[in-house]
């Protein structure tokens, strides 16, 4: 089965430790993407990658860290310089290259930090 | 990228066809109209997108004027699955394939 996996399903965490989410997928595409959802919100973009070893940040990067070392993955950190790190995460990927590509996702880690 | 408007939420029964409109007066040239739905915690999942015109799949239809400044996502015969909040969003055709999500609209459909 082609698909975008994360794990885990449910993170908890103490304030002050970082904490990393995995995200990996096996449709072959380049472009990958984290998004934090909070209650009752829209997604917002925390950070793209379109191609191997190659990241911007998004709308919202602040607090966390990415690396694209393989195409298949992409993990997130969330380090203790994220001020309100609790909420729900979702990973999507999609083609790259010109053009407007549906983007798949994953089913989200709901991160809770105390 | 261009802001879209629609609805908070909306409600309807089971069996009715549901039409969600959104508005994007600042639509680019080159930018496509894109519907996602998303169940609670749950990723989005892609469900239409058009240029203009109509467009249909085995799920939706969507309509798209002349002018491109709405779209209207039209769901027939709803069923309570189709309870779920429905996104809006336009979508640049160029590199980085990047969309904004807004609130979007909730459906809550009734028995």
């Amino acid at each position: 089965d082609g698909g975008i996996t994360q794990s885990p399903k449910y993170l908890f965490r103490k304030e002050g430790q970082n904490v990393t989410l995995s995200c990996e997928q096996n449709l072959n595409h380049d472009a990958m993407y984290w998004y934090r959802q909070d209650p009752g919100q829209g997604l917002r973009l925390i950070y793209y990658s379109q191609i191997v070893n190659d990241f911007q940040k998004g709308d919202i990067a602040e607090g966390y860290s990415v690396s694209r070392e393989k195409k298949e993955s992409f993990p997130l950190t969330v380090t203790s310089a994220q001020k309100n790190p609790t909420a729900f995460y979702l990973c999507a990927s999609s083609r790259s290259g010109q053009g407007t590509y549906e983007q798949y996702f994953g089913p989200g880690t709901r991160l809770t930090v105390t | 990228l261009a802001k879209t408007t629609q609805p908070i939420s909306m409600d309807s029964y089971e069996g009715q066809e549901v039409n969600i409109t959104c508005s994007h007066n600042n639509i680019a040239t080159n930018d496509y109209i894109t519907w996602y739905q998303q169940f609670p915690s749950q990723g989005p999942r892609f469900i239409i997108q058009g240029y203009k015109t109509k467009v249909t799949n085995e799920v939706a239809s969507l309509f798209i004027p002349a002018d491109r400044k709405s779209s209207t996502l039209s769901l027939p015969r709803v069923s309570l699955s189709d309870t779920a909040v429905y996104y809006c969003l336009v979508a640049q055709n160029n590199a980085g394939n990047m969309l904004t999500f807004g609130g979007g609209t909730r459906l809550m459909v009734k028995p």
